[in-house]
């Protein structure tokens, strides 16, 4: 696989639920970014997590980091209906340029 | 809050003709990137800026391609001469001084070319 790479493809939740999605990547990294996308829109950046982290909070959201395994999780908790988008993860090895993964598209279900 | 601006929003052109898509990166920001992400596929870096120079490009961004800063504020993407698989949405993003900062993305532009 890619570096970079989101599992599942998909996921549908019912709203208050929990959503987790994933990330692998496969050479070592400065830094993982994870990114929101609203159909057809741009990317807004949600949180970064530097190598040297393991847990990142910022408010319902929850990034955690494994470089030992290369993955990385993005923990959205009691999820609304305005949480619908496709998610990506970026990670950042050295190099200026951003590797994306093919993104988990969230279906929050009202 | 400061962010990344992008004109214009979609841009439809005949294959061949030249394109200019232009950004106005956050102001304090001294790196600037163009990404694209054609229909259903992932995001793709094409280059990065900074000093007035790129420093950084992809095998996509090839002699077709070209980025210019002409004022303190403008950050522009050209295409010189568009083929359809040219048809991507087209995203600037920019970061602050150092390296492995947050790059912050521009609403993007659509562009299909016919």
């Amino acid at each position: 696989s890619q570096q970079g790479e989101e599992d599942p493809q998909a996921l549908s939740i019912q709203e208050g639920e929990n959503a987790t999605m994933n990330c692998s990547y496969k050479t070592s990294i400065n830094n993982l970014q994870w990114y929101r996308q609203n159909s057809g829109r741009g990317l807004v950046h949600l949180i970064l997590i530097r190598s040297n982290e393991r847990e990142k909070h910022s408010g319902r959201l929850r990034v955690t980091l494994d470089t030992s395994k290369k993955s990385s999780s993005l923990l959205i908790t009691a999820s609304r209906a305005a949480d619908t988008a496709s998610y990506f993860c970026a990670t950042d090895t050295g190099r200026r340029a951003l590797t994306f993964g093919s993104g988990t598209r969230l279906q929050v279900q009202p | 809050e400061p962010e990344v601006t992008q004109t214009p929003s979609h841009q439809v052109t005949q294959m061949g003709q030249e394109v200019i898509l232009r950004c106005v990166p956050i102001s304090n920001h001294l790196y600037f990137y163009w990404y694209r992400q054609i229909l259903g596929q992932k995001v793709e870096f094409l280059v990065s800026f900074y000093n007035n120079e790129i420093s950084e490009k992809s095998e996509i961004f090839d002699d077709q391609f070209s980025v210019e800063r002409p004022d303190g504020s403008n950050f522009t993407l050209k295409i010189r001469s568009t083929k359809l698989e040219d048809s991507a949405m087209y995203f600037c993003a920019s970061s602050a001084e150092s390296r492995g900062e947050t790059q912050y993305f521009g609403p993007g532009t659509r562009l299909l070319v016919l």
